[in-house]
């Protein structure tokens, strides 16, 4: 069954160090979602792409965050410099189209120390 | 924006037990996930319900769209079941993104 990859599972960094995390979503789906997801909280959303567009980054903090997905299949998120407030699950998810289901990766654990 | 509140926050069931959770939202919704997240973080789809009733295995779920709420049902629980319940929706002026609720932490003893 195909499945959304995301990669490293586990991510430890020291604060104003740059980090990023790699997804890629299940084959033919144009839709890719990043979301964050604070401890005890559900899953926010940070950016959405439409193929390599970005539909939606109103949540995004441009200052420190960047998302591409430049051909249109696999993303990368970046942080840079990463503040303590970071520390959070970073989660990848993905859509066909719209009436459709998401479905989420395993996604990154991110501590900053 | 839509407001999504899921009802109890926390329930500790004994095994064999049944359970229901609630989804309440507060706008028309174009879509309904309900997930369940493991232990380690993963969030697994159980159903794809913007209304109606579905069935899978010892879980159901129901979505009445005209009143604004969800119910997951958890039948025969088992210590498998732990873990945190999220219900995620989608209103019709997102651009297809999820909101979700805080979740209901669920956990199953022996």
């Amino acid at each position: 069954e195909a499945e959304v990859a995301q990669s490293p599972r586990y991510k430890i960094t020291e604060k104003s160090q740059a980090v990023a995390f790699w997804c890629d979503p299940i084959s033919g789906h144009a839709t890719l979602y990043w979301y964050r997801q604070i401890l005890g909280q559900g899953p926010e959303l940070l950016v959405q792409f439409q193929d390599e567009s970005v539909v939606d980054d109103s949540q995004l903090p441009k200052d420190r965050f960047s998302a591409e997905r430049l051909k249109g299949v696999d993303s990368t998120l970046k942080i840079q410099p990463a503040e303590l407030g970071d520390s959070a699950m970073y989660l990848c998810a993905s859509r066909k189209s719209s009436y459709n289901e998401q479905f989420f990766g395993p996604g990154t654990r991110l501590t900053v120390l | 924006g839509i407001q999504v509140e899921q009802s109890p926050p926390d329930l500790i069931l004994q095994e064999g037990a049944n359970s229901t959770l609630r989804c309440n939202f507060s706008d028309s919704v174009n879509n309904l996930q309900w997930f369940h997240q493991n232990p380690w973080g993963q969030l697994i789809n159980l159903f794809y319900i913007p209304s109606g009733t579905k069935q899978n295995g010892r879980l159901s779920a129901t979505t009445v769209a005209t009143e604004r709420y969800s119910l997951l049902y958890i039948s025969s629980s088992q210590t498998t079941d732990s873990g945190v319940y999220f219900c995620a929706v989608e209103p019709w002026d997102s651009g297809y993104a999820l909101n979700f609720g805080k979740g209901t932490s669920l956990l199953v003893t022996p």
